[in-house]
């Protein structure tokens, strides 16, 4: 069955070391999207990308990353981590158009100390 | 910031009763849509309801839309134990890129 899978699922890291989380998707889905999600702000846009080589960035994309060198990953990579970036991360596509439906990874728990 | 906001924040009720949680959004949408999360998983899609539908139904979920107040409502009837979850409204948006954006939540528990 097609998927689309996070890692690492749970990661503590120090303050200023670069983390990269990986999303892999099986669909072939041309858009891929990262969100955090903390409570009391539900989930918000980090980037998204609509296919190979685009990015953009969303409502809180200082301090993240990403690349789009293929149609199946979407890596997201904190370039110094701060104690603000704990986390939880969850990585998305969607199959039609760009406003419709998303399918999620299970998230990554990021802990910045 | 978040486009849409739901209401309640917290919704506690029995088995068998019907659910209902309301999401209100502040600028023209090309569609709303409803997510269900389970304590520590990701997100599933429920059911999407374009601008230009007023109700929709799927199962025991019935979605209804109002374009003119910028307000959406998710229905689950006969709950079950096994609905409790949270639950997020997501609207679509043509301006600004195409982007979809969420609410904070409603956090459903029933009462089994």
């Amino acid at each position: 069955d097609a998927e689309i899978t996070q890692s690492p699922r749970h990661k503590i890291t120090e303050t200023g070391r670069q983390v990269t989380l990986a999303c892999h998707q099986t669909w072939n889905h041309n858009n891929m999207f990262w969100y955090r999600q903390d409570l009391g702000h539900g989930l918000r846009l980090i980037h998204y990308s609509y296919g190979v080589q685009d990015t953009n960035k969303g409502e809180v994309s200082d301090g993240y990353s990403v690349s789009r060198s293929n149609t199946e990953d979407l890596p997201l990579t904190l370039e110094s981590a701060a104690s603000s970036q704990t986390s939880v991360y969850f990585c998305a596509s969607s199959r039609t158009g760009r406003t419709g439906e998303l399918f999620f990874g299970e998230g990554s728990r990021l802990t910045v100390l | 910031s978040q486009q849409g906001e739901e209401d309640p924040q917290a919704l506690s009720i029995q088995e068998g009763e019907n659910a209902t949680m309301n999401c209100s959004y502040k600028t023209s949408i090309n569609n709303l849509q409803w997510y269900r999360q389970n304590s520590g998983r990701g997100l599933v899609h429920l059911i999407l309801i374009r601008s230009n539908e007023r109700e929709k139904h799927s199962g025991r979920l019935r979605v209804t839309l109002d374009t003119s107040k910028k307000s959406s409502s998710l229905l689950i009837t006969a709950s079950r134990a096994a609905d409790t979850a949270s639950y997020f409204c997501a609207t679509a948006s043509l301006k600004g890129g195409f982007k979809t954006i969420f609410g904070a939540g409603t956090r459903l528990f029933v009462k089994a």
